[in-house]
């Protein structure tokens, strides 16, 4: 009964380095999200995916990439990290028919 | 464009009395309105959400949200707040058009503190 299962919970990065953040479903949703949720701020949506093989940007999209090979798997890329990439980083994921997201419980990352 | 707004930061309430966290939406077409929990070092949580039906939709916890289309609000309640209520809550839309990836838009969070 894992759910939506993230990794690392907790990272320090230099600025400029690159790192990629592990995002892993076992409830064979289509939908698959990642937001970073910052103070104040709420979460925004930085990339989606319907479906394997298929992603979109969200509002916040650059400095990141992102996959979806398989139908469990959205993994998040940062490349050059950068001191405003410091946050936390939900994935999440949804079916379409229940409307409502699973969130793992968090990626915190700090770039100095 | 889909938008939300939680206009208070924090809710200070005392335990045993009524609470109600505020939130009012911006979507086009008939909106999917949901509530989300978040506890400290911890993912948000689902509360409940409102689809289509009864305006006042029943969750998690003895939470409940009444829906008011003509005010376009969806506002938390819950009738005897617990300490242990104590969390950031968040609202969040989309809008009800099939397809567009069922993208869910947060409101900032408010800040329920419940005290003794």
């Amino acid at each position: 009964n894992a759910g939506v299962t993230q990794t690392p919970k907790f990272r320090i990065l230099k600025i400029g380095q690159s790192m990629t953040l592990q995002c892993a479903q076992d409830m064979n949703h289509n939908y698959m999200y990642w937001y970073r949720q910052d103070p104040g701020m709420g979460l925004k949506l930085i990339y989606y995916s319907v479906g394997a093989g298929i992603t979109d940007k969200g509002e916040v999209p650059n400095g990141y990439n992102v996959s979806r090979s398989t139908t469990e798997d959205f993994p998040l890329r940062l490349e050059l990290a950068a001191p405003s990439q410091t946050s936390v980083y939900f994935c999440a994921s949804s079916s379409l028919g229940h409307g409502g997201y699973t969130f793992g419980s968090g990626t915190r990352l700090t770039v100095v | 464009a889909q938008s939300v707004a939680q206009p208070e930061d924090q809710v200070n309430v005392a335990e045993g009395n009524p609470l109600t966290v505020k939130c009012t939406y911006s979507v086009s077409g008939n909106p999917y309105l949901f509530w989300y929990v978040q506890y400290p070092n911890r993912g948000l949580q689902f509360l409940l959400k409102y689809i289509t039906g009864d305006n006042l939709v029943k969750g998690s916890y003895g939470f409940e949200a009444e829906f008011n289309k003509s005010q376009t609000s969806f506002h938390l309640k819950k009738p005897s707040a617990l300490v242990s209520d104590s969390a950031l809550y968040f609202c969040a839309v989309r809008d009800g058009v099939t397809g567009g990836g069922n993208k869910l838009t947060f409101g900032t969070g408010t800040q329920l503190k419940v005290e003794l």
